[in-house]
């Protein structure tokens, strides 16, 4: 079967980076996306890698490992907006989007 | 330009009857798909239309369908509502010009969130 794993919560202090992992194993592979969403809201888009490697796009940097089956997301000078889950996505080999459960981001003072 | 639209935000049904959920995505974006998500679950993809026509498919029952408009705005219907059912439906549009849609960035609306008693 498909199968996407982040941690399910996460705490971290306002000014530091943290790290949000993300695993999958699914039927091929043609990109990942991270993407926020604020309690009650939609999802937004943070990233697309299709590449190995890391793709720095501000405070947030996205890295991917294809032949771990892993990518993480780092967030750098955490700020309180930054509470939020962060979800990972995969596309299979047939297009098809695949998403993880989410991992909830506290950030406390 | 304006964001992707549903309607409505909130329902209220009971076991057993239907209902039908709207989307309008950004203008000019032909892909729209469809999610449910509920606490813990993430999200699970429902269907995805292209030009008026069902692409994808997830693994729900036949109850929940969808379809597309030629102006892109697009309806999900689930009939026989049960108490499972109660989640945020999220549709989310892109602009399908990579020839695969489901590598586009996604743009979700609000969601409509459906409480079945």
């Amino acid at each position: 079967g498909q199968n996407i794993d982040q941690p399910t919560e996460m705490t971290a202090t306002e000014g530091a980076i943290v790290q949000i992992n993300c695993t999958y194993q699914t039927s091929g592979f043609n990109g990942l996306f991270w993407y926020q969403q604020h309690a009650g809201e939609a999802p937004t888009f943070l990233s697309y890698n299709v590449l190995d490697g890391l793709e720095e796009k501000g405070r947030f940097s996205s890295f991917l490992s294809r032949s771990k089956g892993y990518s993480y997301l780092l967030l750098k000078e955490l700020q309180m907006k930054d509470s939020a889950s962060y979800l990972c996505a995969v596309v299979d080999s047939n297009y098809q989007l695949i998403w993880g459960a989410g991992t909830k981001l506290i950030i406390k003072p | 330009k304006a964001g992707v639209t549903q309607t409505p935000r909130y329902l209220i049904k009971t076991r057993g009857q239907q209902v039908t959920l709207s989307c309008s995505p950004i203008s000019g974006h032909r892909s729209v798909s469809w999610y449910q998500q509920t606490p813990g679950q993430g999200l699970q993809f429902l269907f995805e239309y292209f030009s008026e026509t069902q692409r994808n498919k997830g693994n729900f029952p036949g109850r929940f369908s969808g379809r597309q408009f030629s102006n892109s705005r697009s309806e999900m219907n689930v009939s026989t509502l049960e108490l499972g059912d109660s989640a945020l439906y999220l549709c989310a549009s892109s602009s399908g010009t990579s020839g695969h849609p489901e590598i586009d960035t996604q743009y979700f609306g609000p969601g409509t969130r459906l409480t079945v008693l």
